[in-house]
């Protein structure tokens, strides 16, 4: 019974390939987040949906597309992987999109691309 | 350019102590905060928040402080335990934009037996 889960935990994958990382809640939460972490620790916001609409996406190129079917899910689609790429992405979700609202993060995607 | 900062990587308490974790922001906009601790291979758990209009809150063996005109927090464990040993990260928001959570780099505890 996660609260945020994401599939497939590890994934490793060539150059150039397409790839998704599927994320779904079971929280009732209306806002949804993808956030990267990258080689150096740091996570960094890369797009956040509330009721499967689009508010928030930081400058992430546009072979990242997210889609959201509906509130619960957030999947992470990723085309022409490159080496930059590699890095733990993190779904996470949270009540609403407004102010002081705790954000709850999944367990984190692995992605490795050779 | 890091608005949020976490100056020390690690930090080693011996059980039983007092744990200081701090972070300094430089965003005055910001106006909530929170800590995440994270264990190897598992996703960031949220610990603790305080708004901007209070300088303390507590939780049980977790305390933050909020030091505005210095822009600087800081999470205070009493006692540590060994099960506190993890990465924390200090995270930051402001109104009216969309609950974007802005991340410090982390501190490693590690809570000696």
């Amino acid at each position: 019974d996660t609260a945020v889960s994401q599939t497939p935990k590890y994934l490793v994958t060539q150059m150039g390939n397409d790839k998704s990382i599927k994320c779904e809640q079971n929280l009732g939460h209306d806002t949804m987040y993808w956030y990267k972490q990258d080689s150096k620790k740091f996570l960094k916001i890369m797009f956040s949906y509330n009721n499967k609409e689009l508010i928030i996406n930081e400058t992430v190129p546009n072979r990242f597309s997210p889609k959201s079917p509906d509130k619960a899910h957030l999947n992470l689609h990723i085309n022409s992987l490159e080496l930059g790429d590699s890095a733990v992405y993190f779904c996470a979700s949270s009540q609403a999109s407004g102010f002081g609202n705790t954000i709850y993060f999944g367990e984190g995607s692995w992605l490795t691309v050779v | 350019d890091q608005q949020v900062k976490q100056n020390s990587p690690s930090l080693s308490v011996q059980e039983g102590r007092i744990s200081i974790l701090n972070c300094d922001y430089t965003n005055s906009m910001f106006d909530y905060f929170l800590w995440y601790k994270k264990y190897p291979a598992e996703g960031p758990t949220f610990l603790i928040s305080i708004s901007s209009i209070k300088d303390k809150n507590e939780d049980g063996r977790f305390t933050v402080f909020l030091n505005k005109s210095a822009k600087h927090l800081s999470l205070h464990i009493v006692p540590s335990q060994p099960g506190d040993s993890a990465v924390y990260f200090c995270a930051a928001s402001r109104g009216g934009a969309g609950n974007m959570l802005t991340f410090g780099g982390g501190t490693r505890l590690m809570v000696k037996p």
